[in-house]
């Protein structure tokens, strides 16, 4: 079962545009996760959210989650070739199944100069 | 300390064969897990130890699957008689109780 869905499943830009990726769940999680995975490694965790509502920034990645805590977005401003890669909403299952996390299938990015 | 390490970082092997893995995780966590991800699909998790306990399994893991933690240190995740729908990468993740968890570079596993 697929808790989390990605959206869109492919995304191919130029290098200065801005973009944004979704999230979504028709469950609740009590955090979520944002992982970027480059072809061939293994993913790299970029941020937690926890609060609904809650926006973190890093650098030209913003974050948020949604009030119901039902949703994230992920929003690059300003995108550059290094931010090519497959981005990962991550969360634990809301009943059971202990520390497992639950992945979407991702959205893969790809920014061309 | 450099983070989650796995080794090897590429397995080729025949169908039928037997292959193991191997996963050091960050040396203050006590939390270990074990996912796989194949082409176009996101982690999928397979097994979880807290110390050298294995406290859950997933469905995905066949009885031709093994994970070990015997010191409650580095893992080892053992496929039995390798079949060509086990070629995929496989993840190590370690956490810190409730804490965030932290992957390493994973193998990729190719069974021809």
């Amino acid at each position: 079962t697929q808790l989390l869905e990605q959206s869109p499943q492919f995304l191919s830009i130029q290098e200065g545009e801005n973009l944004t990726v979704y999230c979504n769940s028709s469950s609740v999680f009590s955090s979520l996760q944002w992982y970027r995975q480059e072809p061939g490694e293994g993913p790299v965790l970029l941020v937690t959210v926890v609060t609904g509502g809650e926006v973190k920034k890093l650098k030209r990645l913003t974050f948020q989650f949604g009030d119901a805590r039902k949703d994230s977005s992920l929003h690059i401003t300003a995108a550059q070739p290094g931010d090519t890669g497959l981005y990962l909403c991550a969360g634990r299952p809301p009943h059971g199944s202990g520390y497992a996390l639950n992945f979407g299938k991702g959205t893969s990015l790809l920014v061309t100069p | 300390d450099t983070g989650v390490s796995q080794n090897p970082r590429h397995k080729i092997t025949k169908r039928g064969q037997n292959v193991t893995f191997r996963c050091d995780p960050i040396s203050e966590h006590n939390r270990l897990y074990w996912y796989r991800q194949t082409l176009g699909q996101g982690p999928e998790f397979l097994t979880y130890f807290q110390n050298e306990a294995q406290l859950e399994k997933s469905r995905l893991l066949s009885d031709r699957f093994s994970a070990e933690r015997p010191k409650g240190s580095f893992s080892t995740l053992e496929i039995q008689r390798t079949e060509q729908g086990d070629s995929a990468m496989y993840l190590c993740a370690s956490s810190p109780p409730e804490g965030l968890q932290y992957f390493g570079a994973g193998t990729r596993l190719s069974v021809l």
